[in-house]
């Protein structure tokens, strides 16, 4: 498998605009959670997901920030409008239900808001 | 209240040297406990995990850890630090029979090697 995949790996974006982050867990998975990395704050549950439905978003910092999944294989993260303050690196990690919370992780996706 | 601590912000040591990194949990029930490392760039991959039975696991790379219950701990160490093992560790607590499915994430430790 070639584990979970965020695209893209890099975005560099003015604030204003609206970012869109991607993510493709591990197949077979069947949770899907979005963490942000911060120097100030560390690493940050945003919200997760099972079999397709969001569980728990209280990590979601604003109404500016939503998620979603449409299919077991695919989940998005957009930020609208984007500022400053919401550079960071966004992970994704997969879990499958089974796994005793084990979770796998992306290689990230490096948010700079200018 | 969950949380996870990891006292040491960053430890400096040298190569083939002994390495301990600390991690203290506050967790109301069973927990399960783990170790992820990120190496510059990365995303976090997963170092050893503790669910239950001997409280000595060992993980990759080398790696083991020990839970103390008594002590609330679950400190990594390794015998012998390769000039690879460069990069943040993360201690993290998650539930272990029932309850929510996040885990909880310590601040990180990075580890310096020198040579």
């Amino acid at each position: 498998d070639a584990g979970v995949i965020q695209s893209p790996r890099h975005e560099v974006t003015e604030m204003g605009q609206e970012v869109t982050l991607r993510c493709k867990p591990i197949s077979g998975h069947d949770y899907l959670f979005w963490y942000r990395q911060t120097m100030m704050r560390g690493l940050e549950l945003l919200i997760y997901f099972n079999n397709n439905v969001p569980i728990d978003d209280s990590g979601m910092p604003e109404d500016r920030f939503s998620a979603k999944m449409p299919n077991a294989s695919f989940s998005t993260l957009k930020i609208q409008p984007s500022e400053p303050r919401d550079s960071a690196v966004y992970f994704c990690a997969s879990r499958s239900g089974t796994a005793k919370n084990i979770q796998y992780f992306g290689a990230g996706t490096r948010l700079s808001v200018l | 209240a969950q949380s996870v601590t990891q006292p040491d912000i960053h430890i400096t040591v040298s190569e083939g040297a002994s390495l301990e990194l600390r991690c203290n949990y506050s967790y109301g029930a069973t927990p399960y406990l783990f170790w992820y490392v990120q190496s510059p760039g990365q995303g976090l991959q997963l170092l050893l995990k503790y669910f239950s039975g001997d409280t000595l696991v060992q993980g990759i790379k080398g790696f083991e850890a020990e839970f103390k219950r008594s002590q609330s701990s679950f400190n990594l160490r390794k015998p012998s630090v390769h000039w690879s093992d460069a990069a943040e560790y993360f201690c993290a607590v998650g539930p272990g029979l029932t309850g929510a499915n996040n885990l909880f994430f310590g601040t990180g430790t990075r580890l310096t090697v020198i040579p």
